[in-house]
């Protein structure tokens, strides 16, 4: 079955440092990759996707790079601000089986200080 | 803002009562998706619905009774729940299978619902 496994938090950062959340996946198809956000008291939204080998996803300044070889896809920002702080979910979509939902990994509380 | 519109934000009820979730999108969308999400974990699959007719239903008590009016609506009737059941529910759509569809979900801001 399909599985996403990403690093415990919380991650705790100062303000512009640098951020990465590891995220890896077992997949039996050939998944799309996405890493969603959700803020404190509201929903998921959508961060960045991938949807095929070497694909970068980039948004708000987050990048993560779908790496077919070692079925990754870590999230990565050069520079964090407090806003940021939220919980991160990677997760997956396997387009080859009959099964529509989201796989999710357990989420990644990150907390950015001032 | 999201597209995916979910009412109400917040409900508490009993646990004798029946209440309703409801769900909306007009983004064409044919897939249509219930998820519970409890503190501090990721959101687990309740429903999927798929041209209006439930495609997947993960075991879910009876106690939950989903239904799809129209390719618009999703609603998730409640009725004898616990106090376990207090979570943040979670109403999603999604593009049919096909052709240029990623697998993306787009999720409305969920119901946050607490049984006393």
């Amino acid at each position: 079955g399909n599985s996403v496994t990403q690093m415990e938090g919380p991650v705790t950062l100062s303000e512009e440092a640098f951020l990465t959340i590891n995220c890896t996946y077992t997949a039996t198809g050939y998944p799309s990759l996405f890493w969603y956000v959700q803020y404190p008291g509201e929903g998921l939204q959508l961060l960045l996707k991938a949807t095929k080998a070497d694909d970068k996803g980039s948004n708000k300044g987050f990048e993560a790079t779908y790496r077919k070889e070692t079925t990754s896809f870590h999230l990565e920002k050069g520079s964090v601000q407090v806003s940021d702080s939220a919980v991160y979910f990677c997760a997956l979509s396997d387009r080859d089986t009959g099964r529509r939902a989201l796989t999710f990994g357990s989420g990644t509380r990150l907390q950015v200080q001032p | 803002d999201t597209e995916v519109t979910q009412t109400p934000k917040h409900l508490v009820m009993g646990m004798t009562n029946k209440k309703s979730l409801k769900c909306e999108q007009h983004m064409g969308h044919r897939a249509m998706y219930w998820y519970k999400q409890k503190a501090k974990k990721p959101p687990e699959l309740m429903f999927v619905y798929s041209y209006e007719k439930l495609s997947i239903n993960e075991s879910v008590p009876s106690r939950f009774s989903p239904e799809c009016p129209n390719s618009s609506l999703l609603n998730l009737h409640l009725h004898a729940l616990q106090p376990e059941d207090s979570a943040l529910y979670l109403c999603a759509s999604s593009q049919d299978r096909g052709r240029g569809n990623t697998g993306e979900l787009f999720f409305g801001e969920g119901s946050r619902l607490t049984v006393l």
